[in-house]
């Protein structure tokens, strides 16, 4: 357990609903990172938090997507008008001032 | 551009030494990870390696050459628990860390 927790750990959902994704990082850590991972492959960037600033967007992160991160604490990421090729495992990771990155369970979307 | 590239599979004894490669073609560096996966769980870190040179910790040690774009994780006494994918990533910066497809590590007994 890293002090990463996200919710929640699996979303099963048909093609066209939204979803939202939470990940409360570990409190004193002021960045926070969103990442998509599918099956062999490694973690892919969709998104980075400093504090409650969006400073990096990856060209991953179609408009359906959008992601909070309000008062610098917990973030949000939202999946609008869900599709097949969404179906992946988001992951959340913090970290504050040094390199390590603290990874979340994560969250296991399939869209049926 | 920016490149990864690590093994797609291997598989080795219980109580062998394993090395998994990865290289890497960026811009700029300031840094190499490794990261273990365990299936369905989330990436756990390894190591980092900022420096030329072999960093050891425990029955794991990572090396990196800079100006070769290589780095290798080394598994020593190999353990059944050590089957996992092995990420590799670097680090540029603030930027996010650019992650290859992971190397998927079988022991056999």
């Amino acid at each position: 357990d890293t002090g990463v927790s996200q919710n929640p750990r699996h979303k099963i959902t048909k093609r066209g609903q939204n979803v939202t994704f939470r990940c409360d990082p570990i409190s004193e850590h002021n960045r926070l990172y969103w990442y998509r991972q599918t099956l062999g492959q490694g973690p892919e960037f969709l998104t980075y938090f400093q504090n409650e600033a969006q400073l990096e967007k990856s060209r991953l992160l179609s408009d359906r997507f959008s992601a909070e991160r309000p008062k610098g604490s917990f973030s949000t990421l939202e999946i609008q008008r869900t599709e097949q090729g969404d179906s992946a495992m988001y992951l959340c990771a913090t970290m504050w001032g040094s390199y390590e990155q603290y990874f979340g369970p994560g969250t296991r979307l399939t869209v049926t | 551009g920016q490149n990864i590239d690590q093994p797609t599979e291997m598989t080795a004894t219980e109580g062998a030494i394993v090395q998994i490669n990865c290289t890497y073609q960026t811009s700029g560096f300031n840094g190499l990870f490794w990261y273990q996966q365990h299936a369905g769980e989330a990436p756990t870190f390894l190591s980092y390696n900022v420096l030329d040179g072999l960093e050891e910790k425990g029955r794991f040690s990572s090396f990196l050459s800079r100006s070769k774009g290589y780095s290798y994780l080394l598994l020593k006494e190999l353990q059944m628990k050590d089957s996992a994918s092995y990420l590799c990533a670097w680090l540029s910066g603030n930027t996010p860390l650019v992650f290859g497809k992971g190397t998927r590590l079988s022991v056999i007994a």
